[in-house]
């Protein structure tokens, strides 16, 4: 079955190591996001990417980074830069990539626990 | 004011109320998901839309196009059912969520 995958689901780091959290996905799909969500808050874009080997910052991109080598996956690297990067991090990939088109699908990540002590 | 906009924030009912959890957005858009987080959690999709109405099991969700707005309604509620339901449209560059909406069904 088509999805998509986020790993590991906790995750421990130390303060001041960099980390990166996977994101697979075996649809097809064009656009790859990641969000990051605080507790008690809404989930803000970090960075997306709609189509291979590009992608744009989003709302809270600072501490971030990003790849996008291969169609199917989007790794994030919480680097030591990131001031707060304990937070629940969630990936998402859609069908269309800065197209509007009827019944676009997307799907979700389960997302990642990462705690930094 | 934000793309998408939840109502209410937090919402707290007796087992077997009917519960309405609205969604209101300013883009143009695709479509147009439904999520729920339960607490420590994932996220777990639920529905999406680009037209009319889905039922599945309790779960009912519509959309008007034309007043971009949705609705999530939950008959016969449960405490299972307490958890954050979030709406998340999908725009022509990204996907944009709403806030979330904290829902406490107490028994």
């Amino acid at each position: 079955d088509g999805g998509i995958t986020q790993s590991p689901k906790y995750l421990f780091r130390k303060e001041g190591q960099n980390v990166t959290l996977s994101c697979e996905q075996n649809l097809n799909h064009d656009a790859m996001y990641w969000y990051r969500q605080d507790p008690g808050q809404g989930l803000r874009l970090i960075y997306y990417s709609q189509i291979v080997n590009d992608f744009q910052k989003g709302d809270i991109a600072e501490g971030y980074s990003v790849s996008r080598e291969k169609k199917e996956s989007f790794p994030l690297t919480v680097t030591s830069a990131q001031k707060n990067p304990t937070a629940f991090y969630l990936c998402a990939s859609s069908s269309t990539g800065g197209r509007l088109a009827l019944n676009t699908e997307a799907f979700f990540g389960q997302g990642t626990r990462l705690t930094v002590v | 004011k934000n793309e998408v906009e939840q109502s209410p924030q937090n919402l707290t009912a007796q087992e077997g109320e009917f519960i309405t959890i609205n969604c209101s957005y300013s883009v143009g858009i695709s479509a147009l998901h439904w999520l729920q987080q339960h607490p420590g959690g994932g996220i777990v999709s639920l529905f999406m839309l680009s037209s009319g109405k889905k039922k599945h099991g309790r779960l009912i969700a519509t959309i008007n196009i034309q007043e971009k707005h949705s609705s999530l309604h939950i008959t016969a509620s449960h405490p299972r059912d307490s958890a954050v339901y979030i709406c998340a449209v999908q725009g022509a560059q990204k996907l944009v969520f709403g806030q979330g909406t904290r829902l406490t069904i107490n028994p």
